[in-house]
C-alpha cells in the first residue's frame, strides 16, 4: 500500500494554467478510473474536487479539471486564482483482494 | 446541512487504547458507507478504514490491521473507531468522511468533519 507520486511543488501566475500529476502502478490508479482530487487549506478538512478521474461534485469551479492516462492520474486548473493556493492530493481505489484506498504524497501550489 | 463532528482525542501512552467518535447529521447516516483518514502532523493524507451502511463490510489499511476496528450505531447516527496498541506513528488527526455513494462504496470522500488529534507519547 505505497502512496501515489505527486510532485511536491507546483506554482503559477494568476491567470494561468497548472498540472499536477499522481502516479500509480497498474495495481490502483492504472486498474480504475476511480481517481479523486482533494484540496486541503492550512488547518482545515480537505475537500473533494474531482472524483471518478473526471467528474466535478456540485458547486466545485469548472477551472478544474481531471484526466488519466495509464498509471498517470492529472489535475488541470485553469485561471489560477489564490484562492487556489493549498496543498491537494490524488486518491486511487486500491482494490485487490481487500478494498483499500491509497493517497497521493501531496502538492503544495503556490499562486505567484 | 451535512455535518461530522469527531471527538475522543488525546494523549495516551504506547501501548495504551483510544476510542474515537464522529456525530453524523444532516444526511440519511443508514444510507452511507463512512471512512477514517489521519493525517500526521506536516504530513500527507493517509486512508484508515471503512465501515458499509449497513456495518456489516469493514475494511483496514495494513498498517492498522489487528489493531484498530471501526464500528457505527446507526440508531445514534455515530461512527467509532476503537484504537488498541497504540504506537507513536499514530500519532495524527484523525478526519471522519462521509462517502459519496448511495449504499454502495463509492470511495469518494465528499463530506469530512474537522478531525480530531490523538497524540501517542510517553
Amino acid at each position: 500500500q505505497s502512496a501515489l507520486t505527486q510532485p511536491a511543488s507546483v506554482s503559477g501566475s494568476p491567470g494561468q494554467s497548472i498540472t499536477i500529476s499522481c502516479t500509480g502502478t497498474s495495481s490502483d490508479v492504472g486498474s480504475y478510473n476511480l481517481v479523486s482530487w482533494y484540496q486541503q487549506h492550512p488547518g482545515k478538512a480537505p475537500k473533494l474536487m474531482i472524483f471518478d478521474v473526471i467528474k466535478r461534485p456540485s458547486g466545485v469551479s469548472n477551472r478544474f479539471s481531471g484526466s488519466k492516462s495509464g498509471n498517470t492520474a492529472s489535475l488541470t486548473i485553469s485561471g489560477l486564482l489564490a484562492e487556489d493556493e493549498a496543498d491537494y492530493y490524488c486518491c486511487s481505489y486500491a482494490g485487490g483482494s481487500t478494498p483499500h484506498w491509497v493517497f497521493g504524497t501531496g502538492t503544495k501550489v503556490t499562486v505567484l | 446541512q451535512v455535518q461530522l463532528v469527531e471527538s475522543g482525542g488525546g494523549v495516551v501512552q504506547p501501548g495504551r487504547s483510544l476510542r474515537l467518535s464522529c456525530a453524523a447529521s444532516g444526511f440519511t447516516f443508514t444510507n452511507y458507507a463512512m471512512h477514517w483518514v489521519r493525517q500526521a502532523p506536516g504530513k500527507g493524507l493517509e486512508w484508515v478504514a471503512v465501515i458499509s451502511y449497513d456495518g456489516n463490510n469493514k475494511f483496514y489499511a495494513d498498517s492498522v490491521k489487528g489493531r484498530f476496528t471501526i464500528s457505527r450505531d446507526n440508531s445514534k447516527n455515530t461512527l467509532f473507531l476503537q484504537m488498541n496498541s497504540l504506537r507513536a506513528e499514530d500519532t495524527a488527526i484523525y478526519f471522519c468522511a462521509k462517502d459519496l455513494g448511495d449504499v454502495a462504496v463509492a470511495g469518494d470522500f465528499d463530506y469530512w468533519g474537522q478531525g480530531t488529534l490523538a497524540t501517542v507519547s510517553s
